[in-house]
Parts: structure tokens; C-alpha cells; sequence
């Protein structure tokens, strides 16, 4: 079975661009979720999604923003970037059958530079 | 919310050692995972052990929830362990869906 994937790998972008990242889930997993990842803040949880629905938002600001589609595939969206937002972007996917907690999958992440 | 501490932050081991790596966090968690994080960014998932021992070949983890403490075994240690461990933990009603650790680096030198 073919695991999280996420494109693009790299991506590099000048302040006040916008972008799109996008991950496609492990086959059968209904919940996908974003992270961000900076030397400084370590991993920090952004969203997740279940059934196209926001389930859960970290404390990120409103310039990130997700969205999932009804095969499940998601993708997440900067406006406006700031030097900050330069971060290796990390998607996860569970299957969540019902259970409290499941057993999260990790895509090889993007990594986004911005200048 | 939720604190998970890891300790120690940098471990540096000769090939062949044995090591220890530990998660301490302060509520109750309904999922606790280890993940290496290879050198390309990529966390490759360890254990899911909310409670418990697991072992999967020279890796094992030992969770006691009703201490909130998790530990995860590395013996025999290989250039290839190279990398960082991290502990991240969800909770029930939580907003976040997994916590992270800031992580433990490990060198394995031959």
C-alpha cells in the first residue's frame, strides 16, 4: 500500500505570495492532518481534517488555511508569506475507525523556503 | 495544554551501545507514538504505545500511563539509528492532534 505523499518536495516563494501544498493519504484513511516544522518552534500541529470537515485547528494565524476533498486528499494554503513561514510542512494520515486515537502516518513533507 | 518533555536532548553513542531515550508528559493521553526523523525531514513511525511494551527487533518501548512517563530502548545501536527521536502524544478533547516532544538527537559513530 502506497503511503502519505505530499508535493511538492520544494518549493521557494518571495514575502507576500501565496501557496498550495498538497497531500494525498495512505489508501482507506479518512483523517488527514498538517504540521509545521522550524528549527525554532519544533513541530507544531496546524489542522485536521476528517469527511472534508475542520476537526481541529492549532494556533496558527489566519493566513493557513486547509481544506479536503471526498477522496480525502488535502491541501493546505499560506497567503500572504512572511520570512517566518519558511518550515518544512508535514502531512499525517490515520484511519481513524472510530477509536480515540490512531496510529498517525507521515508524508515526506515540503519543504518551503521563502524569501 | 498538554507538556511533553524529552530528555536528553543529544546522546552521542559508539556503535554497539545501548541507549535509553525518555518522554515525560502531564495528562493523561489517549495516543502516545515514537518517530525517527531521517536526514531528509521524513518521520518514520516507531510505535504507536499509549500503555504497554512493545519490541520490534533492537527497538522497544515501554509506556506507563499512570506515571506519564514513556521510554523507548535503542540496544546494539547502528550508523543508520542516526537521527532524532521525538515522543508526541494526543489527549482526549484535546485541540491539537499530536503534541510533540522538542526531540532527542542521537549520533551513532563507528
Amino acid at each position: 500500500k502506497a503511503g502519505v505523499t505530499q508535493t511538492p518536495r520544494y518549493l521557494i516563494k518571495t514575502r507576500g505570495q501565496q501557496v498550495t501544498l498538497s497531500c494525498s493519504p495512505i489508501s482507506g484513511h479518512r483523517s488527514v492532518s498538517w504540521y509545521q516544522q522550524t528549527p525554532g518552534q519544533g513541530l507544531q500541529f496546524l489542522f485536521e481534517y476528517f469527511s472534508e470537515t475542520q476537526r481541529n485547528k492549532g494556533n496558527f494565524p489566519g493566513r493557513f488555511s486547509g481544506r479536503q476533498f471526498s477522496n480525502s486528499r488535502s491541501e493546505m494554503n499560506v497567503s500572504t508569506l512572511e520570512l517566518g513561514d519558511s518550515a518544512l510542512y508535514l502531512c499525517a494520515s490515520s484511519l481513524w475507525s472510530g477509536r480515540i486515537a490512531d496510529t498517525q502516518y507521515f508524508g515526506p513533507g515540503t519543504r518551503l523556503t521563502v524569501l | 495544554g498538554i507538556q511533553v518533555e524529552q530528555s536528553p536532548p543529544d546522546l552521542i553513542l559508539q556503535e554497539g551501545a545501548n541507549s535509553t531515550l525518555r518522554c515525560n508528559f502531564s495528562d493523561s493521553v489517549n495516543n502516545l507514538q515514537w518517530f525517527h526523523q531521517n536526514p531528509w525531514g521524513q518521520l518514520i513511525n516507531l510505535f504507536y504505545i499509549p500503555s504497554g511494551t512493545k519490541q520490534n527487533g533492537r527497538l522497544s518501548a515501554t509506556t506507563v500511563a499512570t506515571e506519564r512517563y514513556s521510554l523507548l530502548y535503542i540496544s546494539s545501536s547502528q550508523t543508520t539509528d542516526s537521527g532524532v527521536y521525538f515522543c508526541a502524544v494526543e489527549t482526549q478533547g484535546g485541540s491539537e492532534k499530536l503534541v510533540f516532544g522538542k526531540g532527542t538527537k542521537l549520533t551513532v559513530n563507528p
